[in-house]
């Protein structure tokens, strides 16, 4: 079964700093891979998402994600922090079915100004 | 703009009181889920709706149950709630992508429910 590791539980950045969130993938098969951002009190939304096309994934809000599969890896990456980004953020890894997401246990992004 | 509604967005209820969380959703898509997220937790899947079949997780205690009368509404019903079910209760949807490998998920907002 697929699983996925988000190596750390909380990172904290300068705003105007880059952001870089760690994520592992374990699959079988070949996976997709998403990242949602949850701000507090409110839904996920979908920053972006890998499907087996460019291994290079641009999102939303100035996000973009590298799919490297040598390195069971689609760490989260953003160049310029906002304090708007502050929020928890998931990575969840599918291998197609309807009730197999499978989430990491979060990553809490603090911006300091 | 297409999407998920959640309603109420925070419900309070008592110890062993029943309580109806509702979804609807404007994007016509055919599979429905609830998830239960506790305080600095991933999501918990629930159950699902493909259409009409529910399918329900394996370590999904029987006090949860949903109903799902039509395509756009779906509803948590929790029979008697503990203290333990205190959480936020996020409904999403996806569309059926036969021939793909993945299922996007649309969230809502979110209910956070209290337990007194």
């Amino acid at each position: 079964a697929q699983s996925v590791t988000q190596l750390d539980s909380h990172v904290s950045v300068s705003e105007g700093t880059p952001v870089l969130l760690r994520c592992n993938y374990s699959s079988s098969y070949s996976p997709s891979l998403f990242w949602y951002v949850q701000h507090p009190n409110k839904g996920l939304q979908l920053l972006l998402k890998y499907t087996s096309a460019a291994t290079l994934v641009k999102g939303i809000n100035g996000f973009e994600a590298e799919f490297k599969k040598s390195e069971t890896s689609f760490h989260l990456t953003k160049p310029s922090a906002h304090m708007s980004d502050a929020a928890e953020y998931f990575c969840v890894v599918s291998e197609g079915g309807f009730n197999d997401m499978r989430f990491g246990a979060g990553t809490r992004l603090t911006v300091k100004p | 703009d297409a999407m998920v509604i959640q309603n109420p967005r925070y419900q309070v209820t008592q110890f062993g009181k029943p309580v109806t969380l509702s979804c609807s959703q404007t994007l016509n898509h055919n599979v429905m889920y609830w998830y239960q997220q506790k305080s600095s937790q991933a999501p918990k899947l629930l159950f699902h709706y493909y259409d009409k079949d529910f399918n329900n997780e394996a370590d999904t205690p029987d006090n949860f149950q949903s109903r799902r009368p039509n395509t756009s509404f779906c509803f948590l019903d929790i029979r008697s709630p503990g203290l333990g079910d205190a959480a936020m209760y996020l409904c999403a949807t996806s569309r059926d992508t036969a021939g793909t490998s993945y299922n996007e998920q649309f969230f809502g907002p979110g209910t956070r429910l209290t337990v007194l």
